[in-house]
């Protein structure tokens, strides 16, 4: 069965720490990658997309994927009270032009 | 520019009546979705659209119908109510299905009764 995996937390990290949100996916020929956040009560927004094995970095925020290993990740550098949401991951698991599979989610809270 | 819009933001029906959910995009993108979400099982797939007059199913369409006759419209209706449709209903829109950003609506809050 086609999955995206996530711990769904919750996360704890101390403010300014940096925060690591990790999803594995079940398809080895996936090749879309998002992460949402998603506050309490209000709807998914994007965060970053990554398409290429490596680090996409915009602003406090990097994207890591591993094709080889199945595994994306998402870190938040300096990570603020304001970040603790939960985090969506969405892989495209065909490849193709399928609707993209969400993961439960992690809930990250970041400590004051 | 509104973007995507959801109404209503908020609903409470009694079991077996018929709701319809409306879901309004002003960005002409091909693709509509419709997803429920519930603690602990994350966002679902109900039923999404490619365009006007194309739906498919989802991960969990029983007890959905929807249709497509206009691209900026996707109307979600749940024909007999009951008590596990009780979520939040989130419609999405994408220009293309898996490899492009999908933006989410507001969200709609249905309760059963």
């Amino acid at each position: 069965q086609k999955e995206v995996e996530q711990n769904s937390g919750p996360l704890s990290v101390p403010e300014g720490a940096i925060a690591s949100l990790n999803c594995t996916y079940s398809d080895r020929g996936s090749q879309s990658f998002f992460w949402y956040r998603q506050y309490s009560g209000k709807s998914p927004e994007l965060i970053m997309f990554i398409y290429s094995n490596g680090d996409k970095e915009d602003g406090r925020f990097t994207a890591q994927l591993n094709k080889a290993s199945q595994y994306v990740s998402l870190l938040i550098r300096d990570s603020q009270p304001s970040d603790s949401a939960t985090y969506l991951c969405a892989v495209n698991l065909n490849s193709g032009n399928t609707p993209l599979v969400f993961g439960k989610g992690t809930r990250l809270s970041v400590i004051a | 520019d509104a973007g995507i819009t959801q109404s209503p933001r908020y609903k409470i029906t009694e079991t077996g009546r018929q709701v319809t959910l409306m879901c309004h995009q002003t960005w002409s993108h091909s693709y509509m979705f419709w997803y429920r979400q519930d603690l602990g099982h994350g966002l679902r797939l109900i039923y999404y659209s490619a365009a006007a007059d194309i739906t498919d199913k989802g991960e969990v369409p029983d007890g959905y119908v929807v249709s497509r006759s206009k691209t900026e419209n996707f109307p979600l209706t749940l024909e007999s109510a009951t008590r596990s449709q009780t979520s939040v209903y989130f419609c999405a829109t994408s220009s293309l299905a898996g490899t492009d950003t999908q933006y989410f609506g507001p969200g709609t809050r249905l309760t059963v009764l």
